[in-house]
């Protein structure tokens, strides 16, 4: 059973904000990664994180930041809210093996910034 | 960027009837491939992680295969009942770069009963 877990579920904020998205995992695992989707469109890799302390920019650029100061927590912030980071975020972990291993996901944040 | 491509975007499929749908990635940089389900409002779930040519995978009525010469692979689900309609998402690994994954924009499977 995967235990991940991501609040708020859905946020409504406006221009200005600065907001943070929660993830947290119970199940040890070192590799923790935040997706990004937009509606009609593929998950993007926005952040990942190899273990405490580490923090790596994704494929998509991103204005967002991470930090991983504990190993069950990751989570997103963005400083100032725009429009234009209204989406979906799903945060994922998984075991300390590089690419064979299956991710598991929480159930996203869906964000609407206006 | 990767491109993963998935075929067909949606597919309306009646109770009972099989049914099959395709993931397309690069060759080249090939380190696993793997297959989700997403149901609405709910998480998505890992059903399958390949990692060899020619492998073929099954869970219940849910199998895959897997091409990493040609770069595709096949979703088949036999059967289909209600609890299968979901959005099934491939994505692709390469062996390097950054450890996340890839994904193509999912195929939307609906089954009627």
């Amino acid at each position: 059973e995967a235990d991940i877990y991501q609040t708020p579920r859905y946020l409504v904020i406006g221009t200005g904000k600065k907001i943070t998205l929660e993830c947290s995992q119970t199940m040890g695992h070192d590799k923790m990664y935040w997706y990004q989707q937009d509606p009609g469109m593929e998950l993007h890799l926005i952040h990942y994180s190899y273990g405490v302390n580490s923090t790596e920019k994704g494929d998509l650029s991103s204005e967002s930041t991470v930090s991983r100061i504990r190993t069950e927590h990751f989570p997103l912030t963005l400083e100032s809210a725009r429009p234009s980071h209204t989406s979906q975020y799903l945060c994922a972990s998984s075991a300390s093996n590089v690419g064979g291993v299956a991710q598991y996901f929480g159930p996203g944040t869906r964000l609407l910034v206006l | 960027i990767l491109n993963v491509e998935q075929s067909p975007q949606s597919l309306h499929v009646q109770e009972g009837d099989s049914t099959n749908f395709t993931c397309s990635f690069p060759s080249s940089n090939f380190y696993a491939l793997h297959w989700y389900r997403w149901e609405t409002a709910k998480s998505p779930e890992a059903l399958f992680v390949m990692t060899l040519n020619g492998d073929e995978k099954k869970k219940g009525r849910i199998s895959a295969t897997l091409n990493t010469k040609e770069g595709y692979s096949y979703l088949y689900i036999k059967g289909s009942q209600p609890e299968d309609s979901a959005t099934y998402l491939c994505a692709y690994h390469s062996g390097g770069g950054a450890d996340g994954l890839t994904f193509g924009k999912g195929t939307h499977l609906i089954i009627q009963p």
